[in-house]
């Protein structure tokens, strides 16, 4: 139980492009997910908390037009990084907590890399 | 402010036993978790405590201790895959997730 997909797993793309990734939790409903990016060797460093129906909560220092999140329902959120560029190549990964719980459950994360 | 400590690398042997120690400070405390993270993958959830006190699930077992602000993760009989990063994480009153830096352990033969 309590697991949660990613989609893509890798993108690569050119600057200036947007490119959207998919947060589903599938077996479970998640009223909030959270939006992470990892630079390598790096902790995780928290970007965004979605509520299902709601506008996101976003990070200080964290652009929120330029990180567009939706959260629709209560198993897809997504996450669509407006005109990329080199320096927002990481590694972003979401996370689903349940209704009824505490425990946030990653997704696989999704790899971006702009060229 | 809110702050989680845990050591920023440990090593030990495959086979042996390790304990990685995490203390945290926070507004408010609804629970501690720790999850593992392979280099290159997302974290995996391995436990959660909130109340004082050892769980155990397998060869991995979690302590709290809420007076003192402090918990471990123990980790018996190490197995090579074992060798992750291990994230200390404590869930303050606003339900947000407060992270640790994480540990790297490295298991060596």
């Amino acid at each position: 139980g309590a697991v949660v997909s990613q989609h893509p797993s890798w993108v690569i793309c050119k600057s200036g492009t947007s490119v959207k990734i998919e947060c589903r939790s599938l077996d479970f409903q998640a009223t909030t997910m959270f939006w992470y990016r990892q630079f390598p060797k790096q902790s995780l460093m928290l970007m965004a908390t979605s509520n299902e129906g709601s506008k996101a909560t976003y990070e200080q220092g964290v652009e929120k037009d330029k990180f567009l999140i939706n959260h629709a329902s209560l198993t897809l959120s997504t996450l669509t990084v407006t005109s990329a560029h080199p320096e927002d190549s990481s590694f972003y990964i979401c996370s689903a907590r349940e209704l009824a719980g505490m425990t946030q459950y990653f997704g696989p994360g999704t790899r971006l890399l702009v060229l | 402010g809110q702050n989680i400590d845990q050591p920023t690398e440990m090593t030990a042997t495959e086979g042996a036993i390790v304990q990685i120690n995490c203390t945290y400070q926070t507004s408010g405390f609804n629970g501690l978790f720790w999850y593992q993270q392979h280099a290159g993958e997302a974290p995996t959830f391995l436990s959660y405590n909130v109340l004082d006190g050892l769980e155990e699930k397998g060869r991995f077992s979690s302590f709290l201790s809420r007076s003192k602000g402090y918990s471990y993760l123990l980790l018996k009989e190490l197995q090579m895959k074992d060798s992750a990063s291990y994230l200390c994480a404590a869930l303050d009153s606003n339900y947000q997730l407060i992270w640790g830096a994480g540990t790297k352990l490295i298991i060596k033969p």
